[in-house]
C-alpha cells in the first residue's frame, strides 16, 4: 500500500526543538520530491518546506526559513523536519506530502494525515 | 510570494446542485495550478493538477477550468462526498502558495 506516516510531533516550549519524521512506503522514494504542509488550528493550509529526490535542492518557505531544515534518507525512505527555534505560531498538524510527477512539478499526489505540533508554555 | 485567493470563503449547495469555486493569483501562474479536497481528520487529497487534468480516480463530475491568473473548480452535481474545504495551490515560483480555501457545505 502506497502511504506516508508521519510521528515526533508533541508539546514543546517557545524556543525548543523538535524533530518529525515521515515514514514512506509503496513507492519508488528517491523519485519523488517531498515537502512538509502545515495547517494551524482553524487555518488552512501553509507549505513550509520541499526536498528534491536527490535530497540537493531544498526550498523553505520564508516564515521558516533559518529556523528548519528539511531532510531525507533515501536508503530508509524517511523524510525528515527539524524543527529549531520554535514559536507560538508554529503551532500546527504538520503533513508529509509526495510529488511523484511527470515533468517534476511540486504538486502533492499522496498526503499523510499530519503529526501535531503545540508550542506553549 | 504569489497571493492565491479564494472565492467564496464558504458555499452552500444543495446535493445535486452545480458548485463553482474560484481561484484567482496575483501573478501568473500558467497551468501550474493544483486543487485538493480536505475533510476533517483526514489527508487532503489531489483533486486537479494542471488547471485542468483529473488526477486518478478523481470523477468526471470534478472538472477544473483557466490558466494565468484565473482558475475554476466545478463540480457539477454535488454528492455528499463532495462536502469538504476546497484549496487551490499554483507550483510555478517559490514559495509555493496554497489559497485560503472554500468550504462546500449543505444547504
Amino acid at each position: 500500500e502506497v502511504q506516508l506516516l508521519e510521528s515526533g510531533g508533541g508539546l514543546v516550549q517557545p524556543g525548543g526543538s523538535l524533530r518529525l519524521s515521515c515514514a514512506a512506503s509503496g513507492f519508488t522514494f528517491s523519485s519523488c520530491v517531498m515537502s512538509w504542509v502545515r495547517q494551524a488550528p482553524g487555518k488552512g493550509l501553509e507549505w513550509v518546506s520541499g526536498i528534491s529526490g536527490s535530497g540537493d535542492t531544498t526550498h523553505f518557505a520564508d516564515s521558516v526559513k533559518g529556523r528548519f531544515t528539511i531532510s531525507r534518507d533515501n536508503s530508509k525512505n524517511m523524510l525528515y523536519l527539524q524543527m529549531n527555534s520554535l514559536r507560538a505560531e508554529d503551532t500546527a498538524l504538520y503533513y508529509c506530502a509526495k510529488g511523484c510527477t511527470p515533468g517534476g512539478y511540486w504538486y502533492f499526489d499522496l498526503w499523510g494525515r499530519g503529526t501535531l505540533v503545540t508550542v506553549s508554555s | 510570494e504569489i497571493v492565491m485567493t479564494q472565492s467564496p470563503a464558504t458555499l452552500s449547495v444543495s446535493p445535486g446542485e452545480r458548485a463553482t469555486l474560484s481561484c484567482r493569483a496575483s501573478q501568473s501562474v500558467s497551468s501550474h495550478l493544483a486543487w485538493y479536497q480536505h475533510k476533517p481528520g483526514q489527508a487532503p487529497r489531489l483533486l486537479i493538477y494542471g488547471a485542468s487534468t483529473r488526477a486518478t480516480g478523481i470523477p468526471a463530475r470534478l472538472s477544473g477550468s483557466g490558466s494565468g491568473t484565473e482558475f475554476t473548480l466545478t463540480i457539477s452535481s454535488l454528492q455528499s462526498e463532495d462536502f469538504a474545504v476546497y484549496y487551490c495551490q499554483q507550483y510555478n515560483n517559490w514559495p509555493l502558495t496554497f489559497g485560503g480555501g472554500t468550504k462546500v457545505e449543505i444547504k
